[in-house]
């Protein structure tokens, strides 16, 4: 089993849709989560932190951690095309003082105006 | 906004040649990192470095590889004899804490490296 799986997608969604990106993980000890915006030969964009289990929201995006059933999702509320991309999630834990994410395979998201 | 800059942007290199990535990361940050993305696959790490040393590694980062932090703002990667399969993007990253809390890591644009 891998340590973090990802539908790869492609996701096509209208404008204006409510967006939900999933990512599953093996790792009970996994504690730090991030998700990332990665647009077509760029750098990946963090878009959300969030340490343990519960829910962060910032302005059109809301993280979600659920720890006991290893599962965390991104919603993207009144998408926009401009929100078309690739999200990764990434997610840690402690070793021995450092840490090293592991990334999803990333979704693909396609917003159409 | 501060960000991590990577250069070259696209380097093409003859298989057994040598090859240094440059990244100047983000001045305040104290915690960088090398991962890659080869075509179509996911990002991976390589190795984490720290208090000028590496703090972790993964199995990809063998004796091929190696950081080097020369002066107070540039974090390099050489590769010593590039095979084929090096062929990916490289990217730089940056941090403030060592777990990410709250900024997370900043990455840069990336060195995309064609070995031929």
């Amino acid at each position: 089993q891998k340590e973090v799986e990802q539908d790869p997608g492609p996701l096509s969604v209208p404008e204006g849709a409510i967006v939900s990106l999933n990512c599953t993980y093996s790792n009970s000890a996994f504690q730090y989560f991030m998700w990332y915006r990665q647009y077509s030969r760029k750098g990946p964009e963090l878009l959300m932190y969030t340490y343990s289990s519960g829910n962060k929201e910032d302005g059109r995006f809301t993280a979600q951690v659920d720890k006991s059933s290893k599962y965390i999702s991104l919603f993207i509320r009144d998408s926009q095309p401009s929100d078309s991309a690739t999200y990764l999630c990434a997610m840690t834990r402690r070793y021995s003082g450092t840490y090293k994410y592991i990334f999803g395979t990333g979704t693909r998201l396609k917003v159409l105006a | 906004e501060p960000e991590v800059t990577q250069t070259p942007s696209h380097q093409v290199t003859q298989m057994g040649q040598e090859v240094i990535l440059r990244c100047v990361p983000i001045s305040n940050h104290l915690y960088f990192y090398w991962y890659r993305q080869i075509l179509g696959q996911k990002v991976e790490f390589l190795v984490s470095f720290y208090n000028n040393e590496i703090s972790e590694k993964s199995e990809i980062f063998d004796d091929q590889f190696s950081v080097e932090r020369p002066d107070g703002s540039n974090f390099t990667l050489k590769i010593r004899s590039t095979k084929l399969e090096d062929s990916a993007m490289y990217f730089c990253a940056s941090s403030e804490t060592p777990d990410g809390t709250n900024y997370g890591y900043t990455f840069g644009s990336g060195t995309r490296l064609t070995v031929v």
